[in-house]
């Protein structure tokens, strides 16, 4: 599965938009962008996932560019309770040889301040 | 909504005791996962078990780990001899389909704690 960057931190006002990307140089063609948080030690929570086009949830909005080399989510209105560090996983769809385990990084930590 | 559920919250074993952590999965879930997280570290995959085998293992996984679904709903982690170093937060997961897209969904975990 592909490599992927993230800030190691960031900051973000509570009631604004929280833009936290993603950088996926190497990602295949098969291959797509999960975004997990996990808050305090809980156990990682689902947020988004995509191929190539954007997708938006009730949740977060996630934008893949173009040449999918790298993407962005946007919690478009961060508050306190979205303190965590959010994780950019890529991996392949499960099936044949791909059983589907996630690779975690070390992600970004977003604390967002009143 | 329906969660990953996991027991016991925390777990305390001497050194060298045999450890069982239990999960339910989501019900209609056919895909079971056990990661674990090393305080301050980041979470690692262990293994993978699909249609009452293991499909998939890190080499975390040794022979102390052993998984089973003993019935339609559990899905446990066996530690054979703890050792200090499997302290840690250990995560189930579940997802629903077999092949395709679709995320794994996380239980809170259960903290071990090896004395």
């Amino acid at each position: 599965d592909a490599k992927t960057t993230q800030p190691p931190s960031m900051d973000c006002a509570e009631g604004r938009a929280a833009n936290l990307p993603c950088n996926h140089s190497t990602i295949s063609g098969n291959e797509y962008v999960y975004w997990y948080r996990q808050i305090h030690s809980q156990g990682p929570q689902y947020i988004i996932h995509g191929l190539k086009n954007n997708e938006t949830n009730e949740m977060a909005s996630l934008i893949i560019t173009e040449d999918r080399k790298s993407s962005t989510l946007i919690l478009p209105h961060a508050t306190l309770r979205d303190t965590a560090v959010y994780y950019c996983i890529v991996r392949v769809a499960t099936g044949g040889t791909s059983y589907g385990k996630l690779t975690f990084g070390q992600g970004t930590i977003l604390t967002v301040h009143p | 909504e329906p969660e990953v559920t996991q027991t016991p919250s925390h777990q305390v074993t001497q050194m060298g005791q045999e450890v069982i952590l239990r999960c339910v999965p989501i019900s209609n879930h056919l895909y079971f996962y056990w990661y674990r997280q090393i305080l301050g570290q980041k979470v690692e995959f262990l293994v993978s078990f699909y249609n009452n085998e293991i499909s998939e293992k890190s080499e975390i996984f040794d022979d102390q780990f052993s998984v089973e679904r003993p019935d339609g709903s559990n899905f446990t982690l066996k530690i054979r001899s703890t050792k200090l170093e499997d302290s840690a937060m250990y995560f189930c997961a579940s997802r629903k389909e077999v092949e395709g897209n679709q995320p794994q969904h996380f239980g809170d975990g259960t903290r071990l704690s090896i004395l």
